[in-house]
């Protein structure tokens, strides 16, 4: 059964700092990985999806990262703003199904 | 162009009561995704549609869990004689094509009291 672990649960940095949020599955067996932010009281924004063949993905100054081996992603924010608080979450999509497990997401909060 | 839509945005019913919760998803897309979320926790897959059919249904927690997609667009999540712990924010997901990225709507707030 896929499990997703995120850490830090939550995070409070100063603008400006680069930050990097964790996520681990347990069965490397996976199809993609995507990441959202999910901002109080809303749905969830995509931010980005790697597939399983893909060890990368950016945008702007997000940085996605792959290891299906170790079962690891990393989402690098750099010079963090205080748009950017939020909760962000890791979804891995299973190989050969079609269900998506999320983790519990990591709440950010930067200062400005 | 339009996202996915989701109504009503929130839902108060009593225990006992029978609920229907609509998505319209983008148009084009043949996946669809139903999900549940309680406070604090990251959304946990309920159903997932490939055009009309339910081609995973996994994670529906009981039979009082019903999701149709009659047409190939929009789907509705049915629950019957809700209880309290059915309450939850209810979020619908499309994407263009099976585990694509997908694309979340604004979800449904049920209370059940």
């Amino acid at each position: 059964k896929q499990e997703v672990t995120q850490i830090p649960a939550a995070l409070s940095v100063p603008e400006g700092e680069n930050l990097v949020l964790n996520c681990s599955f347990t069965d490397s067996a996976i199809y993609n990985l995507q990441w959202f932010r999910q901002d109080p009281g809303k749905g969830l924004t995509s931010l980005l999806l790697i597939q399983s063949s893909q060890r990368e993905q950016t945008s702007g100054r997000l940085n996605a990262s792959l290891d299906k081996s170790s079962g690891r992603s990393t989402l690098y924010i750099a010079a963090s703003q205080p748009g950017d608080s939020a909760t962000y979450l890791c979804a891995v999509g299973g190989a050969g199904g079609f269900k998506t497990i999320f983790g519990a997401g990591t709440r950010l909060f930067v200062k400005a | 162009g339009a996202g996915v839509s989701q109504t009503p945005s929130n839902k108060v019913t009593e225990k006992g009561k029978y609920v229907e919760l609509r998505c319209d998803p983008i148009s084009g897309h043949t996946a669809l995704y139903w999900y549940r979320q309680s406070l604090g926790q990251g959304p946990e897959f309920l159903i997932y549609f490939q055009g009309t059919g339910a081609a995973d249904d996994s994670g529906l927690p009981n039979d009082r869990f019903f999701a149709v997609r009659p047409e190939g667009s929009v789907s509705t999540l049915k629950i019957q004689r809700t209880e309290r712990g059915d309450s939850a924010v209810y979020l619908c997901a499309s994407s263009e094509v099976n585990n694509g990225e997908q694309f979340f709507g604004p979800g449904t707030r049920l209370t059940v009291l």
